[in-house]
């Protein structure tokens, strides 16, 4: 069954490095997103992406992220310079599109960052 | 704005009982709603979801869940709770025409032997 593959599964970092998590959306997807849980909170959304650009994103997603489809699998998340309060969890998750109807997101197992 | 509230944060139930997890949401237009379980150190998987066809859906595992307009509630039901069952699950609402998924706070089932 297809799924949607993060990796890597656990990332320790430094406050201040540049961190890049990487996704594989399920390959007949359009939509990808990426949503963060921290510790103990909610699931909250950062960013939609749609077409090679953003579509929707939060007010959580600050010029401290930014998001990129490389090539013709992978959807990588990046932020540039992390603060202790970026540790989550992340999940990158990717949807169908049919026309006006919302379809569920599939999501990936995540990825637990952790900063230092 | 949407939202869901989550009613419940912690639900404990014995083996072979009736599960009952709240929710109520609120949203301008026509929502579309979910219900997605996370194990312990698992991703986010997809129990069943609502789109405006039958108010009663089922979904995997026994499990299924009623909308309700006049009571703006999306209740998620099973039978007969099993050890498996254990885990959280997040009631999610999302509105016509967007692609954000907005979370509730989320209930963590106990299931008792």
């Amino acid at each position: 069954e297809p799924e949607v593959t993060q990796t890597p599964s656990h990332q320790v970092t430094q406050m201040g490095q540049e961190v890049i998590l990487r996704c594989v959306p399920i390959s007949n997807h359009l939509y990808f997103y990426w949503y963060r849980q921290i510790l103990g909170q909610k699931v909250e959304f950062l960013v939609s992406f749609y077409n090679n650009e953003i579509s929707e994103k939060s007010e959580i997603f600050d010029d401290q992220f930014s998001v990129e489809r490389p090539d013709g699998s992978n959807f990588t998340l990046k932020i540039r310079s992390t603060k202790l309060e970026d540790s989550a969890m992340y999940f990158c998750a990717s949807s169908h599109v049919t026309g006006s109807q919302n379809t569920e997101a599939f999501f990936g197992q995540g990825t637990r960052l952790t900063v230092v | 704005a949407q939202s869901v509230t989550q009613l419940d944060s912690h639900v404990s139930v014995s083996e072979g009982t009736p599960v009952l997890l709240r929710c109520n949401y609120s949203s301008s237009y026509s929502p579309s709603l979910f219900w997605y379980v996370q194990h312990p150190n698992k991703g986010l998987q997809l129990l069943l979801k609502y789109t405006s066809a039958a108010t009663l859906v089922k979904g995997i595992n026994g499990f299924e869940a009623e909308f309700k307009k006049s009571e703006t509630s999306f209740h998620l039901t099973k039978p007969s709770a099993h050890m498996s069952d254990a885990a959280e699950y997040f009631c999610v609402v999302i509105d016509t025409g967007r692609r954000a998924l907005t979370f509730g706070s989320g209930t963590r089932l106990q299931v008792q032997p």
